[in-house]
């Protein structure tokens, strides 16, 4: 069965300072891989995915995570953190012939002034 | 381009009520997805719906809950009987219905629920 485990729960940097916020998957299959941020009070806003084709995904607001199957990791990084920032950030597989995504606990990203 | 829409944002319920949950997709959407996010938890997945078919309600709990999603008009997801623990953030979402893994699911907004 499909999982992910994101390794922090809270995530605390200073603006400006690079951001990793870290991902591992399991599944079985080839799978899809997504990073989803939540604001606080507000829905989930899709920050990049991973489709088999390029390792290297380049997403919204600076975002880029990368696909590396030998480590079964989908890290979530951005060179400089931004206030705007700060928010909770999923990282959600789904693998071929399955209808759900299955989310990570999540991790709260604090970006310090 | 409306996202996808769901009403109300809150809703304040008594043990025992009945709670109604909708989601609009977005246009030109014929999927929607039902996720409930507990507090301090990720989200898990409830139940994907086409018009009027349920695909798959894997995630939906036995008894109290169900979901439709009608030829016209929105998906409802209806709590019958509700309790304390029901008392979450369920958030929709939807995609275009190719049945690709690597599809987008584009969320709502949420609709938090509390039961006093």
């Amino acid at each position: 069965a499909q999982s992910v485990t994101q390794l922090d729960s809270h995530v605390s940097v200073s603006e400006g300072t690079p951001v990793l916020l870290r991902c591992n998957y399991s599944s079985s299959y080839s799978p899809s891989l997504f990073w989803y941020v939540q604001h606080p009070n507000k829905g989930l806003q899709l920050l990049l995915k991973y489709t088999s084709a390029a390792t290297l995904v380049k997403g919204i607001n600076g975002f880029e995570a990368e696909f590396k199957k030998s480590e079964t990791s989908f890290h979530l990084t951005k060179p400089s953190a931004h206030m705007s920032d700060a928010a909770e950030y999923f990282c959600v597989v789904r693998i071929y012939n399955n209808n759900d995504m299955r989310f990570g606990a999540g991790t709260r990203l604090t970006v310090k002034p | 381009n409306a996202g996808v829409m769901q009403n109300p944002r809150h809703l304040v319920r008594r043990r025992g009520q009945e709670a109604r949950l909708r989601c609009s997709p977005m246009k030109g959407h014929s999927h929607v997805y039902w996720y409930r996010q507990l507090p301090e938890e990720g989200l898990k997945f409830m139940v994907y719906l086409q018009k009027e078919n349920i695909i798959d309600e894997s995630g939906m709990p036995k008894e109290r809950f169900s979901a439709e999603f009608p030829k016209e008009g929105p998906s409802i997801l209806r709590i019958q009987q509700v309790v304390r623990g029901d008392s979450a953030a369920y958030f929709c979402a939807s995609s275009r219905g190719q049945g690709l893994s690597t599809e987008t699911q584009y969320f709502g907004p949420g609709t938090r629920l509390l039961v006093l």
